[in-house]
């Protein structure tokens, strides 16, 4: 089955910029999502299309994409922004969603 | 207020069935596709399957494809979630989330989440 690999963890200090990539075969052609998960929370959509942020969403979050690796920016992190950070897209048929397997953000 | 409101879960047997239910308010329901998102305890989230706006098609993913139906009534605003034949690896917090369609099914923005239902398969 089709998967997306992300790293497992990414841990910076406040006000430094975090990088989480997303790696999958299919993100040449397909876009990527990002969803941000707090503990005991649901997900929330932080970039949808690559590189596109929702309103409400600060603009220190951003989205990227180049090959088959996305990545997700968070220029400046902050300490509210410890969470789980997963990428979304779907597999070459078409017919299933995949979440890769999730990145723990700690601001340090 | 947007709302997604889950229901039906709980402790099943092995081999056992339930069904999970969603409740949307405040937004239009019709316009959106509809998917179940779950998540075991202590690991990621893992797609589960989606359905069109009108119904008429419907994914799933291998690991529930012959034990699970989604499904929908756009007239009272809700989705369902069919699981049959559960297996202790579904035990799961399921989380039903809308999104507008896109040109590429599946491929949309889960704009709307719930807060979720918890499944537990155990005998």
């Amino acid at each position: 089955s089709y998967e997306l690999t992300q790293p497992p963890s990414v841990s910076v200090f406040p006000g430094q910029t975090a990088r989480i990539t997303c790696s999958g075969d299919t993100l040449p052609k397909k876009y990527a999502y990002w969803y941000q998960q707090k503990s005991g929370q649901a997900p929330v959509l932080v970039i949808y299309e690559d590189s596109k942020r929702p309103s409400g969403i600060p603009e220190r979050f951003s989205g990227s994409s180049s090959g088959t690796v996305a990545t997700l920016t968070i220029s400046g992190a902050q300490v509210e922004d410890e969470a789980d950070y997963y990428c979304y897209s779907i597999d070459s048929s078409g017919d299933h969603g995949v979440f890769g397997g999730g990145t723990t953000l700690t601001v340090l | 207020e947007v709302r997604l409101l889950e229901s039906g879960g709980g402790l099943v047997e092995p081999g056992g069935s339930l069904r999970l239910s969603c409740v949307a308010s405040g937004f239009t329901f019709t316009n959106y596709d509809m998917t179940w998102v779950r998540q075991a305890p202590g690991t990621g989230l893992e797609w589960v399957s989606g359905i069109s706006r009108t119904g008429d098609n419907t994914y799933y993913a291998d690991s529930v494809k012959g034990r699970f139906t989604i499904s929908r009534d756009n007239s009272r605003n809700t989705l369902f979630l069919e699981m049959n034949s559960l297996r202790a690896d579904d035990t799961a917090e399921y989380y039903c989330a809308a999104g507008r369609p896109t040109i590429i099914p599946l491929l949309m923005s889960f704009e709307h989440w719930g807060q979720g239902v918890l499944v537990s398969v155990s005998s």
